[in-house]
C-alpha cells in the first residue's frame, strides 16, 4: 500500500516562481487536505477537499490554489512564491475527518523560497 | 470553536522513566480526541484516539492516553520511555478543519 504520496520531497524556488506540489492517495479517501508546518506554529490548514470537485479554504489559504478533479489527486499550486512560503508541506487524507477516522499523512515536501 | 492546547514545548525524560505529554481541549459536547507522533523528517503518524467509553485509551508503541472530562485534558502517557520515543507529539480535534496543537517535543535521555 502506497498510502499518501507527495512529490517532490525537496524544492528550491526563486521568489515569483510558480510550482505545483503533488499529492496522491490510493485508499479511496474522500477527504484530503494540505497543511504547512512551521517551527513553533504546529500545523496550519491551507486548503481541504471533501470529495472530487469540492474544495474549501483553511486557515492560511492566501497564495495557494487547489483543485480536486479525481478522488486520488489533490495538487497544491503556489501562484507566485514568496519567502514567507518557505515551509514543510504535508498532504493528508481520511475516509472522513468527522469524528472517528484519523488522517494518513504523506512524508512531506520541504520548500525553500529564496 | 474547537481547540486543543499543548502547554509544554518540550518534555525531557530519562530512559526507563514514565512520561507524560499534556493536552487540554476546548470542545462543545462530547469530544473526539487524537494523538499523532512525528519522527524527524517524516509525516505524522496516528497513535491513538478517544471516541467514547473507557477513559484510558491504549494505542501504538505502548502509549496510552487518559481522558479527563472534569479537567478537559487528554494527556499522553507511557510507563517506561525509550530513546526511540524521542519525537514531536501532536494532539488534535477531528473535524473538517482538523485542529492540531502546536506540538510537544519529547526528548528521552539515555
Amino acid at each position: 500500500n502506497a498510502g499518501v504520496t507527495q512529490t517532490p520531497k525537496f524544492q528550491v524556488l526563486k521568489t515569483g516562481q510558480s510550482m505545483t506540489l503533488q499529492c496522491a492517495q490510493d485508499m479511496n479517501h474522500e477527504y484530503m487536505s494540505w497543511y504547512r508546518q512551521d517551527p513553533g506554529m504546529g500545523l496550519r490548514l491551507i486548503h481541504y477537499s471533501v470529495g472530487a470537485g469540492i474544495t474549501d479554504q483553511g486557515e492560511v489559504p492566501n497564495g495557494y490554489n487547489v483543485s480536486r478533479s479525481t478522488t486520488e489527486d489533490f495538487p497544491l499550486r503556489l501562484l507566485s512564491a514568496a519567502p514567507s512560503q518557505t515551509s514543510v508541506y504535508f498532504c493528508a487524507s481520511s475516509y472522513s475527518p468527522d469524528r472517528v477516522y484519523g488522517y494518513t499523512f504523506g512524508s512531506g515536501t520541504r520548500l525553500t523560497v529564496v | 470553536a474547537q481547540s486543543v492546547a499543548q502547554p509544554e514545548d518540550q518534555v525531557n525524560v530519562a530512559e526507563g522513566n514514565p512520561l507524560t505529554v499534556k493536552c487540554t481541549y476546548s470542545v462543545s459536547g462530547n469530544p473526539y480526541l487524537f494523538w499523532y507522533v512525528q519522527y524527524p523528517n517524516r509525516g505524522l503518524q496516528f497513535l491513538l484516539k478517544y471516541i467514547t467509553g473507557d477513559n484510558l485509551v491504549k494505542g501504538s508503541y505502548g502509549f496510552e492516553a487518559e481522558f479527563n472530562k472534569s479537567q478537559t485534558s487528554f494527556h499522553l502517557k507511557k510507563p517506561s520511555a525509550l530513546v526511540s520515543d524521542s519525537a514531536l507529539y501532536f494532539c488534535a480535534v477531528p473535524n473538517r478543519k482538523v485542529t492540531f496543537g502546536t506540538g510537544t517535543k519529547l526528548q528521552v535521555i539515555p
